[in-house]
């Protein structure tokens, strides 16, 4: 498997634009975790999903944010419009179930300008 | 909620000198916790997992302790180099398939 592939691996946009993150878990997996990372905030959860349904997601900041998991192979976060302070890395994790080793994505670095 | 604490944040060592950083968390309904390395600029890399049934977990120089009754990890890394110099952070798996993560422990092991 090739693990939990993100994309875009970068991503600038200008201030009011729409942002869409890409996730692949790994196939199998039925635990999606959407994360953000900065340097002031550390790591923090944003969503996660158990058999594509979200379970929690009261770590998403403002309803600018919105996360989806139409399958069990593919998982969005879109960010509608975008601000400077959305700047991060998020990242993408997933697991079996919560049971196993979980894995994560390289993460995408957005710049919002 | 669950509370997951990593101290220190931060720690210098010598090379060859053993690592050891502590990670504790309050709700002791887990599945499972893990460590995770992460470098700059990087994403996170899995060093290991313990499941809440175990006590302990070894990979090579690394030694995992787990003491679920009392909230507590341990992790040791034996005879330190330079390559370890990385954040390692812990996460805790709770029976509502949450994943939280520590803060962090900034690791510097000096040639």
């Amino acid at each position: 498997d090739a693990g939990v592939i993100q994309s875009p691996r970068h991503e600038v946009t200008e201030m009011g634009q729409e942002v869409t993150l890409r996730c692949k878990p790994i196939s199998g997996h039925n635990s999606l975790f959407w994360y953000r990372q900065t340097m002031m905030r550390g790591l923090e959860l944003l969503i996660y999903f158990n058999n594509n349904v979200p379970i929690d997601d009261s770590g998403m900041p403002e309803d600018r944010f919105s996360a989806k998991m139409p399958n069990a192979s593919f998982s969005t976060l879109k960010i509608q419009p975008s601000e400077p302070r959305d700047s991060a890395v998020y990242f993408c994790a997933s697991s079996f179930a919560g049971v196993t080793e979980a894995f994560f994505g390289q993460g995408t670095r957005l710049t919002v300008v | 909620k669950q509370e997951v604490t990593q101290i220190p944040a931060a720690l210098s060592v010598p090379e060859g000198e053993n690592l050891v950083l502590n990670c504790s968390f309050t709700d002791s309904a887990i599945y499972n916790l893990q460590w995770f390395r992460q470098d700059p600029g990087k994403g996170l890399t899995s060093l290991l997992l313990i499941q809440s049934s175990q006590r302990e977990q070894t990979s090579g120089r690394l030694n995992a302790s787990l003491d679920k009754s009392s909230g507590r990890s341990t992790l040791y890394i034996a005879a330190s180099q330079p390559g370890d110099s990385a954040t390692y952070l812990c996460a805790v798996s709770s029976n509502d398939y949450k994943l939280s993560f520590g803060a962090g422990t900034t690791v510097t092991v000096r040639a």
